[in-house]
C-alpha cells in the first residue's frame, strides 16, 4: 500500500543548527513528492516539490529512490522555521498521500 | 489572483445531522479535492472533483459526497453525522489541463473547524 511515513512527530533544534525532517515512502512507480509547511494560524502551504529540484526557504529535499526517502534539510536553522512539516506522495495525479507531520521547534 | 477560501470557518453540529461545507478555488484552478485532517494527524484524501464530475474518492463512506459547480466551487456534504466526523476539513484546488495532465500542485485553503456533539 501507498504510505508516507514521518518517524519523528516532535523535532527540536536550537537557531543556527542543521536540521533534517526524515521522510520515508512506499510507492511502486515513479513517486512525486512535496513538502508542506503549516506555520502557526496559516494555512498549509506548499514548501517544495522534488521535481523543481529548488530551494526555497533555505531547505532543499532530495529524493532517494534506493533509500525511498525524501528527507527535508536546511544547513542552519531560524526561528522562523518553526512550523508543522508534511511530506505528501501524490497518487494518479490527484490524490496526496500524507505523513503524521512532524512539528519541528527551533530554540533561540 | 485570490486563493483558495474556505466556508464557514468553524461549525458546530449534532450527531445524526447533516452538513454542508464550501469551497471556491483559487483563480484559474479548475479542480477541487477535499481533504480531512483530524487532530494530531496529516489530511486524508476524500475525494476530487473535475469538470461538475467525482474523479478519484479515498477510502470514505457514501454519506461523505460532493458536488463542484460551473465557476469550480464546491460544496462537500456529509450525512448522518458521526462523533469521529469532527475534524479540520480542507479544501485544495489544482489546475488539470484540457489535455488531462495535471500540474499536480494542490494549494490549499484554511479550512472549516467542524465538531459533532
Amino acid at each position: 500500500a501507498q504510505r508516507v511515513t514521518q518517524p519523528e512527530k516532535l523535532l527540536s533544534v536550537f537557531k543556527g543548527a542543521p536540521v533534517e525532517l526524515k521522510c520515508n515512502y512506499s510507492y511502486s512507480g515513479s513517486p512525486e513528492l512535496f513538502w508542506y509547511v503549516q506555520y502557526s494560524r496559516q494555512r498549509l502551504q506548499l514548501l517544495l516539490r522534488h521535481i523543481s529540484r529548488e530551494s526555497i526557504k533555505g531547505f532543499t529535499a532530495d529524493l532517494n529512490k534506493g533509500e525511498t526517502s525524501f528527507h527535508l534539510k536546511k544547513p542552519f536553522a531560524q526561528e522562523e522555521d518553526s512550523a508543522m512539516y508534511y511530506c505528501a506522495l501524490l497518487l494518479g495525479a490527484q490524490k496526496l498521500v500524507f505523513g503524521q507531520g512532524t512539528r519541528l521547534t527551533i530554540n533561540p | 489572483e485570490t486563493g483558495v477560501t474556505q466556508s464557514p470557518t468553524h461549525l458546530i453540529k449534532t450527531r445524526g445531522q447533516q452538513v454542508t461545507l464550501r469551497c471556491s478555488s483559487q483563480s484559474g484552478h479548475n479542480t477541487v479535492s477535499w481533504y480531512q485532517q483530524a487532530l494530531g494527524q496529516g489530511p486524508q484524501f476524500i475525494f476530487q472533483y473535475y469538470r461538475e464530475e467525482e474523479n478519484g474518492r479515498g477510502n470514505f463512506p457514501p454519506r461523505f459526497s460532493g458536488l463542484q459547480f460551473p465557476n469550480y466551487s464546491s460544496e462537500l456534504n456529509v450525512n448522518a453525522l458521526e462523533l469521529d466526523d469532527s475534524a479540520l476539513y480542507l479544501c485544495a484546488s489544482s489546475d488539470r489541463t484540457s489535455g488531462g495532465a495535471v500540474t499536480d500542485t494542490q494549494y490549499f485553503g484554511p479550512g472549516t473547524r467542524l465538531t459533532v456533539l
